[in-house]
């Protein structure tokens, strides 16, 4: 099985709201990531956490804040985002940090209205 | 500085007709090359990996193949339902988990 979910497949929030994104794996990966991806594009990694400690962040604004709880489950808090912040925002795991197969998620499309 | 350029950007492809993508990328230590499938407003869906030059994957109509250079996913007697975006990625050496995407081939296969 190599499946990752994410919740909620959709989002729609406005500039001053905060809410979350939450992504979980029971693969037993370690490694877990946060891409972002606009139309046409191809993903932009965000962040990648490694045995639960953030090790990348790649310059993200800090409306953007990452957290992982456990090895199993990663969220990102969203705060004053801005309408281009609107995306699919992806979430992916790797059985370690060197180069593996990423697996990725279904997605959750955020609109910032 | 690394780099990975697929071509073409479109393909339009009529059911039956056989064709191939390419991928050309400039790396630091090749640690994976990787191909995904995505659908619109999808999540990117793992095809395959390969790790040195020479290797080559199949599944079902693809096929995928690395040189030192590039890495071509070939797609034999393809279907409709094959339509979708292919992207190509690398993973670089020294522990570095980053990977870097193409711009990805839009595919369209037409009955």
């Amino acid at each position: 099985d190599t499946e990752v979910t994410q919740t909620p497949k959709h989002l729609v929030m406005g500039m001053t709201n905060k809410k979350s994104l939450k992504c979980e794996q029971h693969m037993g990966h370690r490694a877990m990531y946060w891409y972002k991806q606009k139309a046409k594009k191809p993903p932009e990694l965000m962040f990648v956490y490694s045995y639960e400690k953030l090790s990348i962040n790649e310059s993200v604004p800090s409306r953007f804040s990452p957290e992982c709880p456990n090895s199993s489950l990663l969220n990102l808090h969203l705060h004053a985002l801005q309408p281009e912040d609107s995306a699919l925002y992806l979430c992916a795991s790797s059985p370690r940090d060197g180069g593996e197969t990423q697996y990725f998620g279904p997605g959750t499309r955020l609109l910032v209205l | 500085e690394d780099q990975v350029t697929q071509s073409p950007e479109a393909l339009r492809l009529q059911e039956g007709e056989s064709s191939s993508l390419n991928c050309s990328y400039t790396v630091s230590g090749l640690r994976g090359l990787f191909w995904y499938r995505q659908d619109p407003g999808k999540g990117p869906e793992f095809l395959f990996t390969l790790y040195s030059a020479g290797e080559e994957k199949e599944k079902e109509r693809l096929k995928a193949t690395l040189t030192k250079k590039e890495s071509f996913l070939h797609i034999t007697a393809p279907k409709p339902e094959d339509s979708a975006t292919y992207l190509c990625a690398v993973a670089r050496g020294g522990g570095y988990n980053k990977l870097i995407f193409g711009a990805g081939t839009r595919l369209a296969v037409h009955p």
